[in-house]
């Protein structure tokens, strides 16, 4: 059963610590996506990839977050130095765009909560 | 900056009675998509309208889109308890992106 898988699922971490999150997207998607969400805010996207080049993060504070896609099967998110206004949940999730078979929809991972005291 | 924007914010129904949830958005779209998400866990995609489509059934689910209002509606008939759930619209206007609402909040009691 193809699904999108995050890591850590969960993360507490202490102020100015790096932090990064984890990304396999589903074999054969060719577009990744990171997202935040939080009560406030709802769903915001940090950054967007297809085909492992990164084409919109103007979602993401440049100072601290950095976003990788080292291959085609990982991807990154990282936070150095992490804030207790970083506080939320984190998705990664992967579609197909551009090809004869996009359905348009995304597949979302279950999120990686990251508590930053 | 949300797209879309879902009403009502929270919606209480007894099991049986059918839900509907509202989405409306700011700027012409390619698609709009409706998602649900349980809690603590990840978004699962429910059904896509395309532009040029008014009605859209999957299920109990029933999605209408209206371009002219920009705006759309989310039906789930015969509710059950299982489907409590947060509702999200998101919206791509064309760039492979989506943008997502706030989110209904469903409760189905028994």
């Amino acid at each position: 059963d193809a699904r999108v898988t995050q890591t850590p699922r969960d993360k507490v971490t202490e102020m100015g610590q790096e932090v990064t999150m984890r990304c396999q997207p589903i074999l054969g998607h060719n577009t990744v996506f990171w997202y935040r969400q939080t009560m406030m805010q709802g769903l915001e996207l940090l950054a967007y990839f297809r085909n492992r080049a990164p084409l919109d993060d103007s979602g993401m504070p440049k100072d601290r977050f950095s976003a990788e896609m080292p291959d085609a099967t990982l991807a990154t998110l990282k936070i150095q130095p992490s804030e207790p206004r970083d506080s939320a949940v984190y998705f990664c999730a992967s579609g197909l765009s551009g090809t004869p078979s996009n359905t348009g929809e995304l597949f979302f991972g279950e999120g990686s909560r990251l508590t930053v005291l | 900056s949300q797209q879309g924007e879902e009403d009502p914010q929270a919606l209480s129904i007894q099991e049986g009675e059918n839900a509907t949830m509202n989405c409306s958005y700011k700027t012409s779209i390619n698609n709009l998509q409706w998602y649900r998400q349980n809690s603590g866990r990840g978004l699962v995609h429910l059904i896509l309208i395309r532009s040029n489509e008014r009605e859209k059934h999957s299920g109990r689910l029933r999605v209408t889109l209206d371009t002219s209002k920009k705006s759309s509606s989310l039906l789930i008939t015969a509710s059950r308890a299982a489907d409590t759930a947060s509702y999200f619209c998101a919206t791509d206007a064309g760039y492979s992106t989506l943008t997502f609402g706030k989110g209904t909040m469903l409760l189905v009691s028994p």
